[in-house]
C-alpha cells in the first residue's frame, strides 16, 4: 500500500529557532502533499497544500512566512516553522496524493513542542 | 457554512458487536467521502473510499453508506474486536483536482472484552 513517512517523529526546540520537518512518499509519486495541524482532542486543520515545482496554497489564517512549504519532487515536501514560538507546539501531519485515485495517505505525524 | 458532524461522545461498545458511526454534513456537496482510523499520537490510517454516486462500499469488516438526500454517512465495524478500538474520523472532498479534505472532529470507539 501507499506509504508515507515523516522525519523527524518529534522535536523540541528552544523559542526562536527554526524547524524543519520532512514528508516523503515511499512508493507512489505524490502529485500534491498536504499540511495538517492537530491540536489536543481536536481535528485536523489543513495548513496548506503542496504541488510539486510551483508555491504551496495556504489556508486562511495560516502564515506563509511562519511556515515555509517547499515541494522539490515528487516525493518529497518540507515545512519549515519558522521563529517557532510555543503557541506553535502541535502535532504536525503531512499527507499525499498521486495517481488516479482520490485516497490521500497520511504520514504518521511529528510532535513539536517549543519552549 | 460547512459543517461535518462526528458523535462527540465515545462509543462504547462489547467485543462481537457492530459498531455504527455516523457521519453527517451540511452546506456541502461531497464527491466523495474518505474514513479513517486515528490511533493516540499517529497520523490517521486511510480506512474506505466512497464516492457520491456509490451507496455502499465493504472492505472485510469495514462497510460504509453514503446517502447524499440525508447527507450522511454511517461507517460499520462488524464482529468488533478490543484492536479496534480507536479515533474514527471521516473527511470529505470536493469534486475538483486539488485533493482537499475537510476533517470531522472524530469519534472514538472502545470495545470491550
Amino acid at each position: 500500500g501507499a506509504v508515507v513517512s515523516q522525519h523527524p517523529s518529534w522535536v523540541i526546540c528552544k523559542s526562536g529557532t527554526s524547524v524543519k520537518i520532512e514528508c516523503r512518499s515511499l512508493d507512489f509519486q505524490a502529485t500534491t502533499m498536504f499540511w495538517y495541524r492537530q491540536f489536543p482532542k481536536q481535528s485536523l486543520m489543513l495548513m496548506a497544500t503542496s504541488n510539486e515545482g510551483s508555491k504551496a496554497t495556504y489556508e486562511q489564517g495560516v502564515e506563509k512566512d511562519k511556515f515555509l512549504i517547499n515541494h522539490a519532487s515528487l516525493t518529497l515536501s518540507t515545512l519549515t516553522v519558522t521563529s517557532a514560538h510555543p503557541e506553535d507546539s502541535s502535532f504536525y501531519i503531512c499527507s499525499a496524493t498521486g495517481g488516479p485515485s482520490d485516497e490521500q495517505f497520511f504520514g504518521p505525524g511529528t510532535r513539536l513542542t517549543v519552549l | 457554512s460547512q459543517k461535518i458532524e462526528q458523535n462527540s461522545e465515545a462509543l462504547n461498545i462489547q467485543e462481537g458487536k457492530t459498531a455504527t458511526l455516523t457521519c453527517n454534513y451540511t452546506n456541502y456537496s461531497p464527491a466523495y467521502l474518505q474514513w479513517y482510523r486515528q490511533d493516540p499520537g499517529r497520523g490517521p490510517v486511510f480506512l474506505l473510499l466512497i464516492r457520491e454516486n456509490e451507496k455502499e462500499k465493504r472492505k472485510e469488516r469495514l462497510k460504509v453508506t453514503f446517502d447524499t438526500t440525508l447527507k450522511q454517512s454511517l461507517f460499520h465495524i462488524t464482529a468488533s474486536q478490543p484492536a479496534d478500538s480507536a479515533t474514527y474520523l471521516c473527511a470529505l472532498g470536493r469534486r475538483s483536482n486539488t485533493g482537499k479534505l475537510i476533517f470531522g472532529q472524530g469519534t472514538t470507539l472502545q470495545v470491550k472484552p
